[in-house]
């Protein structure tokens, strides 16, 4: 059972380039997100989905998108890098019950955008 | 739409003292609170969380109040150790739902 993994843990991309992150969850978990960090801004909310087949925009979904085929994976794309989008991105997963849940976060990725 | 505030930014106390963090959240409609903890280069990790029928809620050293009408909650450690140095994030949830808005962090220091 390994949670929540994501890949890359690391990247540096030059600006317009394109990338996407992988995020992939084993809990069974309906429910999953997309955040990035910044530094005294907590964590932003980019994109969600509520399960197979749904996305659906966050607080800060500009310059990304989001996929999620399959219910145990969720991609977000960069389409064209901005240096804006230097940030921490986690992903987290949660179940949705009936009763709220807290996250379960993956370990994130770096990246840099030069 | 929802807002979290968190207050300190920053707290430093010595070994076996309390700490308290408090935040305070805007949307009515929110009705669950969770606490993460974040050690330096890791990931958030639930710590305690509460929801609006309960007033209070403790797990050993740590507890979290909720005061519904005033719109505010409180994250509470005790004997505080070293280990419990780590940027700790408040969190409320968006309109009765499982999306969530994060505070923007506390970072504590323990001092032995």
């Amino acid at each position: 059972n390994a949670g929540v993994t994501q890949t890359p843990k690391f990247r540096v991309l030059k600006t317009g380039q394109s990338m996407t992150l992988l995020c992939a969850q084993d809990m069974n978990h309906e429910y999953m997100y997309w955040y990035r960090q910044d530094p005294g801004m907590g964590l932003r909310l980019i994109h969600y989905s509520v399960g197979e087949g749904t996305t659906a925009k966050g607080e800060v979904p500009d310059g990304y998108n989001v996929s999620r085929l399959k219910k145990q994976n969720f991609l977000l794309g960069l389409e064209s890098a901005a240096p804006s989008q230097t940030s921490v991105y986690f992903c987290a997963s949660s179940y949705s019950r009936g009763a709220h849940y807290g996250y379960t976060f993956g370990s994130g990725t770096r990246l840099t955008v030069v | 739409g929802e807002n979290v505030e968190q207050h300190p930014s920053t707290l430093s106390v010595q070994e076996g003292d309390s700490a308290v963090i408090k935040c305070t959240y805007s949307d009515s409609a929110s009705n669950y609170f969770p606490w993460y903890k974040q050690e330096l280069g890791k990931r958030p990790q639930l710590i305690i969380d509460i929801r609006s029928n309960v007033g209070e809620k403790k797990d050993q050293r740590i507890a979290v109040t909720l005061n519904k009408t005033a719109k505010h909650f409180s994250l509470h450690i005790t004997e505080t150790q070293p280990e419990d140095s780590a940027v700790y994030f408040c969190a409320a949830n968006v309109n009765y739902g499982q999306n969530f808005v994060f505070g923007p962090g506390t970072r504590l220091s323990v001092l032995p």
